[in-house]
């Protein structure tokens, strides 16, 4: 079982939908998890951290964790053009500072 | 200059030289990662430096060889590497390696080996 899972994609949106983005993790013990964007031919950046179950806001982008059902997604709304890229969902284990990244999901927003 | 900084940005290289990739951050940061990003694959975590000490080698083959100076420069050394090496080398530094410290990116060195 891979460690980090998210939806194959690609993703393609209509410029102005949402974008919803799922991640699956096995660790349950993990705390910290992470989105990262990646452009086609540059490096990750992070979007959004989450550390609590919930929802957490950050303009366009929304991170909601659940910690009992191992699962943590990145909503875009309104998405743009400029929003097309590779989405990395990351998750810090519980016994150590590793990062573990799942293969990404590649989102197109169509204008 | 700021953030984090690799060079070269490209790099070709034959099996039997030898190169070396450069990493500095700027950010005033502890740790520092080398990972290794290949087509339709996740990233892979290759080494861990925490405080100049080398706290992780995941499975790595010999023919990488990381330096750690001080705290905000990484080299990764290259010898007799092998054409699957070929891959998106990224480095990452955080504040420390223990709870939820957020990891930046430097903008990567883009390897062919021939």
């Amino acid at each position: 079982q891979k460690e980090v899972e998210q939806n194959s994609g690609p993703l393609s949106v209509p410029e102005g939908a949402i974008a919803s983005l799922n991640c699956t993790y096995s660790d349950r013990g993990s705390q910290s998890f992470f989105w990262y964007r990646q452009y086609s031919g540059k490096s990750p950046e992070l979007i959004m951290s989450i550390y609590s179950n919930g929802d957490k806001e950050d303009g366009r982008f929304t991170a909601q964790l659940n910690k009992a059902s191992q699962y943590v997604s990145l909503l875009i709304r309104d998405s743009q053009p400029s929003d097309s890229a590779t989405y990395l969902c990351a998750v810090k284990g519980s016994n150590d500072y590793k990062l573990s990244f799942g293969a990404g999901t590649t989102v197109t927003v169509r204008a | 200059e700021t953030g984090v900084t690799q060079t070269p940005r490209h790099l070709v290289m034959g099996m039997t030289n030898k190169k070396s990739l450069k990493c500095e951050q700027h950010l005033g940061h502890n740790a520092m990662y080398w990972y290794k990003q290949s087509a339709k694959k996740p990233l892979e975590l290759m080494f861990v430096y925490n405080f100049k000490e080398q706290t992780e080698n995941n499975s790595v083959p010999s023919r990488f060889s990381p330096e750690c100076p001080n705290s905000s420069h990484l080299f990764l050394h290259l010898h007799t590497l092998q054409p699957e090496d070929s891959a998106l080398y990224l480095c990452a530094s955080s504040h420390a390696t223990s709870g939820g410290e957020t990891q930046y990116f430097g903008p990567g060195t883009r390897l062919l080996v021939l």
